[in-house]
């Protein structure tokens, strides 16, 4: 069955400094790679994603790096600002259509 | 483009009774919906897979004659709570596949449906 461990569940950074998401995953056929931002009773919202071809995509300040042999793919976040802080999750595609998402890491930047 | 609007925002029902939410891909055709549940500071939970034309498909655990899915148009899928009970309480979101120009099939989600079941 899927599977997908992310990361760490909480984390706090200063304004300015980066921070890193990890997620591991466990079907190796899976190809499309999410991440979405989530504020508070809100929806998630899709901020970068990445496809299995490449190994790395960036978008601003935001970067996602895959690493298919080891089977987990990051989130970078650069520069971070008040408004980076909310919940993102991790999500894979498993079985070519549906999304697993990873348990939801909770960043708070402090000013 | 790949907006998905969902309604009503939130609803408060007395156990017992059945709750429809809507779920519609505004700005595209949306052959595929996903019907999802999350809880408080938990994940989303997938329920179900909502096809245009054809039957649900459901999650291992979710009970299908509980949660009614209806996926009638291309845009419109509707999720019915059937006897609701206090513990069906969450928040429900749905989200829409979508194939939009020059990017590759993604899924957009609506703003989800808060259920209250007293």
């Amino acid at each position: 069955g899927e599977n997908v461990e992310q990361h760490p569940s909480t984390l706090s950074v200063q304004e300015g400094d980066s921070a890193v998401i990890k997620c591991t995953y466990s079907d190796s056929a899976s190809n499309y790679f999410p991440w979405y931002k989530q504020e508070l009773g809100k929806r998630p919202q899709l901020i970068i994603d990445i496809r299995s071809n490449v190994g790395e995509k960036k978008d601003q300040r935001i970067a996602v790096t895959l690493n298919k042999t080891a089977k987990h793919f990051s989130l970078h976040i650069t520069e971070t600002q008040p408004e980076d802080s909310a919940v993102y999750f991790c999500a894979y595609n498993f079985g070519n259509e549906k999304l697993t998402f990873g348990t939801g890491t909770r960043l708070t930047i402090i000013p | 483009g790949a907006v998905v609007s969902q309604h009503p925002s939130r609803v408060i029902c007395k156990s017992g009774t059945s709750v429809k939410i809507e779920c519609r891909s505004l700005d595209f055709q949306a052959t595929t919906m996903f019907w999802y549940r999350q809880f408080p500071k938990q994940s989303l939970m997938l329920m179900a897979t909502s096809n245009e034309g054809s039957k649900a498909t459901y999650e291992q655990g979710v009970e299908k004659d509980k949660f009614l899915i209806n996926h009638a148009s291309l845009t419109l899928s509707t999720l019915t709570v059937t006897s609701a009970h206090p513990e069906d309480s969450s928040f429900y979101i749905c989200s829409a596949r979508a194939r939009l120009a020059g990017v590759q099939e993604t899924q957009y989600f609506g703003p989800g449906t808060r259920l209250l079941v007293l």
